[in-house]
């Protein structure tokens, strides 16, 4: 199976600031006939299912603002909160769907105002 | 709007049996695949299985396989999981997802609230 390893498990950033979080897959999800990531990232609030914010490693998903961003490719990707808001609070997950269906998620990342 | 509830959760012995339900509304059930997810307390995510649209093809995470069934009714826009010879390790609040796509599996566009399953005598 893919690894996904995110970084940090848990962060700290101020409001207005931004927020960086880190995915490294053990093998590259970049299918090279398309040259699309197959990557995906997920918010989850507390007590709530996880919300589909970015697939494809940087396509926004409708709806959601846009201080939220995707990048990367091959195995390292970035999620980026351009300006936190407290509603922002959350774990954040990546999710690989390049050996589908033995999809893998990240272990997570705790995302806290300082 | 799509909307996803499931059902069927609850307290069960090691080595007992639970079958979890979840009802479909707002889309096309029948054109999409279908997922399980789960979460143990405090614990990220799991991918715990798929169905293609029609039910077709099936496929299990390691750790259930051969334990756990998926099916889906397409008549009804109901998903099902039913598990079996459950472990204490298969405590976790169960999500069903609706995927992106109708093959083996992509991306979660849609997430039900989940329903927890306690493992435990």
């Amino acid at each position: 199976d893919i690894v996904m390893t995110q970084s940090p498990d848990s962060l700290a950033v101020s409001l207005g600031e931004r927020a960086t979080i880190n995915c490294k897959s053990s093998q590259s999800v970049l299918y090279s006939s398309n040259k699309k990531n197959y990557l995906a990232w997920y918010q989850q609030k507390a007590g709530q299912p996880p919300k589909l914010l970015i697939s494809w490693a940087s396509t926004r998903e409708s709806g959601v603002p846009d201080r939220f961003s995707g990048s990367g490719s091959g195995t390292d990707f970035t999620l980026t909160i351009s300006s936190l808001q407290a509603e922002d609070v959350a774990v954040y997950y990546c999710q690989q769907f390049y050996s589908t269906p033995r999809i893998t998620f990240g272990q997570g990342t705790r995302l806290e105002i300082k | 709007q799509v909307q996803l509830v499931e059902s069927g959760g609850g307290v069960v012995q090691p080595g007992g049996s639970l079958r979890l339900s979840c009802a479909a509304s707002g889309f096309s059930f029948s054109t999409y695949s279908m997922q399980w997810v789960r979460q143990a307390p405090g614990k990220g995510l799991d991918w715990v299985a798929v169905i293609t649209y029609d039910g077709s093809k099936t496929y299990y995470a390691d750790s259930v396989k051969g334990r756990f069934t998926i099916s889906r009714d397409n008549s009804k826009n109901t998903l099902h999981l039913q598990m079996t010879s459950l472990r204490p390790e298969d405590t976790a609040v169960y999500f069903c997802a609706k995927d992106k796509g109708y093959g083996s599996g992509t991306y979660y566009t849609d997430w039900g609230q989940g329903t927890l399953v306690t493992v435990s005598s």
